[in-house]
Formats: structure tokens, C-alpha cells, sequence
């Protein structure tokens, strides 16, 4: 059984940047058959995409954040990454990681993991 | 705001069907697979139906979804109490070249 699970820390400063892991079991990011995505939701709020990427290493970023946000993998530990820069307390969320189908880069999300509070103060 | 309108709420009561749903335009839902995802109170979201109208496994037969031009429709039949949850569409805009999430209906077993 596939599970994901995102790691990093729960506290960010403002102007910082946040980090955070999703370690993969039960399958592998190097699979062709899958994308690997960050999804987040601000406390009470909706879910909003932030980006996929392919085991090739090819990413999609969501247009309102592609100039702070970096998604990468890590195949010898099979992991992904989520950079976001320059964070403000607009990027306070639950940060969930998830498996995507190679049909369906980014909206196709079957596998979830449990999700990660990340809060911006000072 | 989000491009992929849902109403804030809808309710019903046990044993009743329910449509909730999702409108669009033609750079999204017009072009693009719909998906829905249902989320729980303090949970991970979870795939509920995926390319406008495909059950994923474990799935019940309850929760079917249907799209027809720019907008989507995920119904639900014989509400259980479990089915209290929110539910967000979630279509690709060719336009913005991302993903698009609607705000969500939370849907109310009374």
C-alpha cells in the first residue's frame, strides 16, 4: 500500500524560506507512470495547487507561485521536495503531498498524505 | 477566488440524493477531465470520482459524477451520515496552464 508522508518544520519566519520533504513507501518516485504534487489549504479555507513533477524531473507550477517555488525529488532516498521563498503569513497552510497519475500531471491526485501545518510568524 | 464556482453549502437528509455542483468555462471544465475529491473534518482529501465521471475502487456506486459543457455535477444517492464532508471539483485551465480547485461545498447530513 502506497503511503506519503511530508516532514519539515511547523514554524517559519516571515521572508524565510519553507522547506519540506515527502517520503514515499510502498512504490517508487521513479516510476513513468506518476507524478508527485504539493497541494496546500490555509486553515478554514480551500485547496490550492502548488506544483507537480515527474520522475524525469520535468515540474508544472502553479502560475501564482512559480517565482518562489521549487519542486525537486530525490530518487536514492525516494522523496520530493517543496521549496517556497519569501514566505508571508498568506503561505500559513496544511501542506499536503500526493501522487498523481502521468495521465493527468496535476489535477489527478489519488494517493494523499496526511498533510503538515506550516504557520508563518515571527 | 476561485474560477471553478461551487456553492458554500448543500444539505440533505438520510436516504435522500443530493447534486452538488461545479461551473466552469470552456479554458477548464470545457476542455479538460473534472475530478472531486471529498474531504472529512481534519482529514487528507480523497478522490472521488476522476476523469468527469470514473469510480475509483472502493468507491461506492452511491457517488456518481457527470459534466455537460462548461459545468460539473457530482450527485450523491442514499445520503449516509458519513457522506458530512466537504467536496471540492478540481479541473486543469488551459488559459492559466495550472490547476484550478473550486471553494468547496460543505454538504450536511441532517
Amino acid at each position: 500500500q502506497l503511503q506519503l508522508q511530508e516532514s519539515g518544520p511547523g514554524l517559519v519566519k516571515p521572508s524565510e524560506t519553507l522547506s519540506l520533504t515527502c517520503t514515499v513507501s510502498g512504490g517508487s518516485i521513479s516510476s513513468s507512470d506518476y507524478y508527485w504534487g504539493w497541494i496546500r489549504q490555509p486553515p478554514g479555507k480551500g485547496l490550492e495547487w502548488i506544483g507537480s513533477i515527474y520522475y524525469s524531473g520535468s515540474p508544472y507550477y502553479s502560475p501564482s507561485l512559480k517565482s518562489r517555488v521549487t519542486i525537486s525529488l530525490d530518487t536514492s532516498k525516494n522523496l520530493f521536495s517543496l521549496r517556497l521563498s519569501s514566505v508571508t503569513a498568506a503561505d500559513t497552510a496544511v501542506y499536503y503531498c500526493a501522487r498523481a497519475s502521468d495521465s493527468s500531471c496535476c489535477t489527478f491526485f489519488d494517493y494523499w498524505g496526511p498533510g503538515t501545518l506550516v504557520t508563518v510568524s515571527s | 477566488q476561485s474560477v471553478l464556482t461551487q456553492p458554500p453549502s448543500a444539505s440533505g437528509t438520510p436516504g435522500q440524493g443530493v447534486t452538488l455542483s461545479c461551473s466552469g468555462s470552456s479554458s477548464n471544465i470545457g476542455r479538460n477531465f473534472v475530478y472531486w475529491y471529498q474531504q472529512l473534518p481534519g482529514r487528507a482529501p480523497k478522490l472521488l470520482i476522476y476523469r468527469d465521471s470514473q469510480r475509483p475502487s472502493g468507491v461506492p456506486e452511491r457517488f456518481s459524477g457527470s459534466k455537460s459543457g462548461t459545468s460539473a455535477s457530482l450527485a450523491i444517492s442514499g445520503l449516509r451520515s458519513e457522506d458530512d464532508a466537504e467536496y471540492y471539483c478540481a479541473a486543469w485551465d488551459d488559459i492559466l496552464s495550472g490547476t484550478l480547485f473550486g471553494g468547496g461545498t460543505k454538504l450536511t447530513v441532517l
